[in-house]
């Protein structure tokens, strides 16, 4: 079984400037994560898809970000513009979705460096 | 306000003895709990889980301990070896299924 594909797996921008990230979650999974990870934190959750619909999405900062799944299976998350402080890992991750099943697969993560 | 904390962001273990990471939760609605290895430049991939009905989990050379009472987990590795240094993260899912994670504790296992 394939795992959860992420790219560019670096990126290194300027602030103001706009980037974009794809996540590949893994075949038949209904659920799609996008985390925030910062050096010395422990991942946290941006947004949640289920299927193509946004099940919470209270920590994304929506002035700057914004997150879209296609046709439920593929998805990207954008920042414009980028600040100094959304330096850090971004993490997608895929679960089945079902009731009770709480584990989680993650992808390899794009590094953002903002200078 | 860090409803699942990992209070040691670091610990170094010599090649077969036994690690022990911690994990305090706030929250008493919590009533699963994961636990996740990260190497450098790879995502978390999952490691062992247990449920609140139960104060111990085993798999191998890992085992997961619940204290309820006093909302605390522990991870043991025992033998330690040197290709379990990473990064441990803890993490609960809310009511709402999304997963809280600790700080993480970075297990560094020397030969």
């Amino acid at each position: 079984e394939a795992g959860v594909a992420q790219s560019p797996r670096y990126k290194i921008i300027e602030k103001r400037q706009s980037v974009a990230f794809w996540c590949n979650p893994i075949s038949g999974h209904a659920t799609l994560y996008w985390y925030q990870q910062i050096l010395g934190q422990g991942p946290k959750l941006l947004i949640q898809f289920q299927n193509n619909g946004v099940v919470d999405d209270s920590q994304l900062p929506k002035d700057r970000f914004s997150a879209e799944r296609l046709k439920g299976v593929d998805s990207t998350l954008k920042i414009q513009p980028a600040k100094l402080e959304d330096s850090a890992v971004y993490l997608c991750a895929s679960s089945h979705g079902f009731e009770g099943s709480y584990e989680q697969y993650f992808g390899p993560g794009t590094r953002l460096t903002v200078t | 306000d860090q409803q699942v904390k990992q209070n040691s962001p670091s610990l170094s273990v010599q090649e077969g003895r036994i690690s022990i990471l911690n994990c305090d939760y706030t929250n008493s609605m919590f009533d699963y709990f994961l636990w996740y290895k990260k190497y450098p430049a790879e995502g978390p991939t999952f490691l062992i889980s247990i449920s609140s009905i139960k104060d111990k989990n085993e798999d191998g050379r890992f085992t997961v301990f619940l204290n309820k009472s006093a909302k605390h987990l522990s991870l043991h590795i025992v033998p330690s070896q040197p290709g379990d240094s990473a990064v441990y993260f803890c993490a609960a899912p809310n009511q709402g299924g999304k997963l809280i994670f600790g700080q993480g504790t970075e297990l560094s296992v020397k030969p």
